[in-house]
């Protein structure tokens, strides 16, 4: 599968545990987008990497972050997990940042909190 | 801030029968507004973009920045439109996409 992929599919753990999501760009992209879907909030920006750098920051918490491998492949770390962090993460790729460069969706991990 | 607005949660119309989803944006800036779709078991993916003036898969969208409006427009819905779509706007400058909570389309046969 050559497109955006995501592990694990699912994940559940307990409140005040830590995990860490990963996203594996399209052959090519530099450019890596997380996303937060959540039931009551909708789709929401995290943050955005591009080459390995921080390119733009969203509605992420002090509890989250994110780096950018230098092989293009990214991580999302969540920490001290709350039950409000239930929700699907998306990532997305796009070969450059810019408005005429689409971005390619992942199929989303889906994080339960109990 | 910016803020996209998609005041249907649910809509079902008849197969054949013309489909507007709306949405509704805010911000103060001249915005690039698009339109994603996810089918069933499928990933999030593009629809159309106000930049590219295109018709994808029969729908069309125009611009209206004196009512902040982006309604997604096909005359004659197929059952395989039926899907999730979301309106997303992207401010002057960024490239990341602010969504809006999503119109889940049903089209029935």
């Amino acid at each position: 599968d050559s497109g955006v992929t995501q592990t694990p599919k699912h994940l559940i753990t307990a409140t005040g545990q830590r995990v860490t999501l990963r996203c594996s760009p399209r052959s090519g992209d530099l450019s890596v987008y997380w996303y937060q879907q959540s039931l009551d909030q909708g789709l929401q920006f995290l943050i955005q990497y591009y080459n390995g750098e921080e390119r733009a920051k969203g509605n992420i918490l002090e509890r989250f972050s994110a780096q950018q491998f230098p092989d293009l492949h990214s991580e999302l770390n969540l920490s001290s997990l709350e039950l409000g962090d239930s929700a699907l993460y998306f990532c997305a790729s796009s070969a450059s940042p810019g408005l005429n460069y689409e971005q390619y969706f992942g199929p989303g991990t889906r994080l339960t909190v109990t | 801030a910016q803020r996209v607005t998609q005041p249907e949660k649910l809509l079902s119309v008849f197969k054949g029968a013309p489909v507007e989803l709306k949405c509704n944006y805010s911000y103060s800036g001249s915005p690039e507004l698009f339109w994603y779709v996810q089918y069933s078991r499928q990933r999030l993916q593009l629809l159309l973009r106000h930049i590219s003036r295109e018709s994808i898969k029969g729908f069309t969208a125009d611009l209206n920045k004196g009512e902040t409006s982006f309604h997604l427009k096909k005359p004659f819905a197929q059952e395989e439109d039926s899907a999730m779509y979301y309106c997303a706007l992207t401010p002057t400058g960024a490239n990341n996409l602010f969504f809006g909570t999503g119109t889940r389309l049903t089209v029935i046969p």
